[in-house]
């Protein structure tokens, strides 16, 4: 599936830079989401939006900063970040939240080292 | 809370060769959705295989199927004839009514030629 795009796919960031990731979807999807992939741990839901709304923050510290401006795009705001932040970040976007049948189509992620 | 368990953190295959991957879950849930999903070295999570809970039949798709047994919560991959490109890494994943997404820790699969 490639119907989800992630730019940049490799960061590189300084503790005290301000970066942005962006994640687009060509699906016509109404949901989207954030998720950060730690090495050897499972993968971490940050963030949903539902029609361009934020349904769920699960208690992503606030060096974190979604936006969702329209129901094809989604941004990760990212400032002050420190070296444990250092993973790689996956959006994902499905037809539509509610429900457990929608599948989830996930972007190629962003590689991010916090130096 | 539901919680999703991969006990394999590697497995190997010979190419042509046959091989499962297992998946627990825990949950109190009645009607749920359970995903395989594969990430290859390109970081591209492609969906494998999907089962609703409701249903009894194992889902099926092409060389990959599923041992779905609700009673035992379990739900493993079965890969036939694999091949060199289905080295990557595994994930089992189950999503609740509300739409979350859990992953399980991964199984890396290696495929001997």
């Amino acid at each position: 599936e490639t119907g989800v795009t992630q730019t940049p796919r490799h960061l590189v960031m300084g503790m005290t830079n301000k970066k942005s990731l962006k994640c687009e979807q060509h699906l016509g999807h109404n949901a989207m989401y954030w998720y950060k992939q730690s090495a050897k741990k499972p993968l971490e839901l940050m963030f949903v939006y539902s029609l361009e709304e934020r349904v769920e923050n699960n208690s992503v510290p606030s060096r974190f900063s979604p936006e969702c401006p329209n129901s094809s795009h989604l941004f990760l705001h990212l400032h002050t970040l420190q070296p444990e932040d250092s993973a790689l970040y996956l959006c994902a976007s499905s037809r539509a939240l509610a429900g457990g049948r929608e599948t989830q189509y996930f972007g190629p992620g962003t590689r991010l080292l916090v130096l | 809370a539901q919680t999703v368990t991969q006990s394999q953190p590697e497995m190997s295959v010979q190419e042509a060769e046959t091989v499962t991957l297992s998946c627990t879950y825990d949950t109190s849930e009645s009607d749920y959705y359970l995903f395989w999903y594969k990430q290859p070295p390109s970081r591209q999570m492609i969906l494998v295989i999907r089962q609703e809970a409701y249903k009894q039949q194992n889902a099926t798709e092409n060389r990959f199927s599923v041992n779905f047994q609700k009673a035992a919560k379990s739900f493993s991959l079965k890969i036939s004839d694999s091949q060199l490109g289905d080295a990557a890494m595994y994930f089992c994943a189950y999503k609740n009514q509300g739409g979350k997404l859990i992953f399980g820790q991964g199984t890396e699969l290696s495929v001997k030629p």
